[in-house]
């Protein structure tokens, strides 16, 4: 069962620049929709909610599109601290419980 | 701040051993869930628990049971390790059904010789 999915990356940024990570999710019915962050060999931390409105905190920005069934996150002026993996994570669709959390993204800011 | 406490961060078993994993949280969370994971396989639920005593099964409960007596201590027991249990084991717990934050411990490298 696939039903979260996020391109795995690396994503590779220079510091100062923009990147946009996306994740695709496949019951319509989900509800609750979150993008964590896990630092290397540490254990995932919640980054944001995502609303149906879309939501910003500092330089990050995320955004729910229902129709399509994907979430976005959007990191501004990239900071070396910001080298992490992203996991979006859904509810599952069978269970108002648990989290279905996706593979990750790895994002690496340089100098 | 919400704790959540894993009782050993890394353990050495043997195969045929009965392994138990310890989880402790102390802000009162209705919901515990324990996780494993792997590289390219990401976070996958084992099993997770919304009551005192109550459990559900999560997307690979095989080799694994759960036990909850308190609402505040989650634990799993790996009855017969094996070699694919080496793993990244997480514990989390939440406040809200599936809308709230989960909160993770620090995990347990299992490794299983």
């Amino acid at each position: 069962r696939k039903e979260v999915e996020q391109d795995p990356g690396p994503f590779n940024v220079p510091e100062g620049a923009t990147v946009a990570f996306n994740c695709t999710y496949s019951n319509s019915a989900s509800q609750s929709f979150f993008w964590y962050r896990q630092d290397c060999r540490k254990e995932p931390k919640l980054l944001m909610s995502v609303y149906s409105s879309g939501n910003e905190d500092g330089r990050f920005t995320a955004q729910l599109n229902r129709a399509s069934q994907y979430i976005s996150l959007l990191i501004r002026d990239s900071k070396l601290s910001d080298s992490a993996t992203y996991l979006c994570v859904v509810n599952y669709s069978n269970s108002g419980y648990a989290l279905n959390f996706g593979k990750g993204t790895s994002l690496l800011v340089t100098p | 701040d919400v704790k959540v406490t894993q009782s050993s961060r890394y353990l050495v078993k043997r195969t045929g051993e009965k392994v138990f994993l310890e989880c402790v949280q102390d802000m009162d969370h209705e919901n515990m869930f324990w996780y494993r994971q792997d590289p390219g396989l990401g976070l996958r639920l084992i099993y997770f628990s919304y009551d005192v005593k109550m459990k559900e099964k999560g997307d690979i409960p095989e080799g694994y049971s759960v036990s909850r007596e308190k609402k505040e201590r989650f634990s799993l027991i790996l009855e017969s390790a094996s070699t694919n249990q080496t793993s990244m084991y997480l514990c989390a717990s939440s406040l809200l059904q599936g809308e709230g934050e989960q909160y993770f411990g620090p995990g347990t490298r299992l490794t299983v010789t």
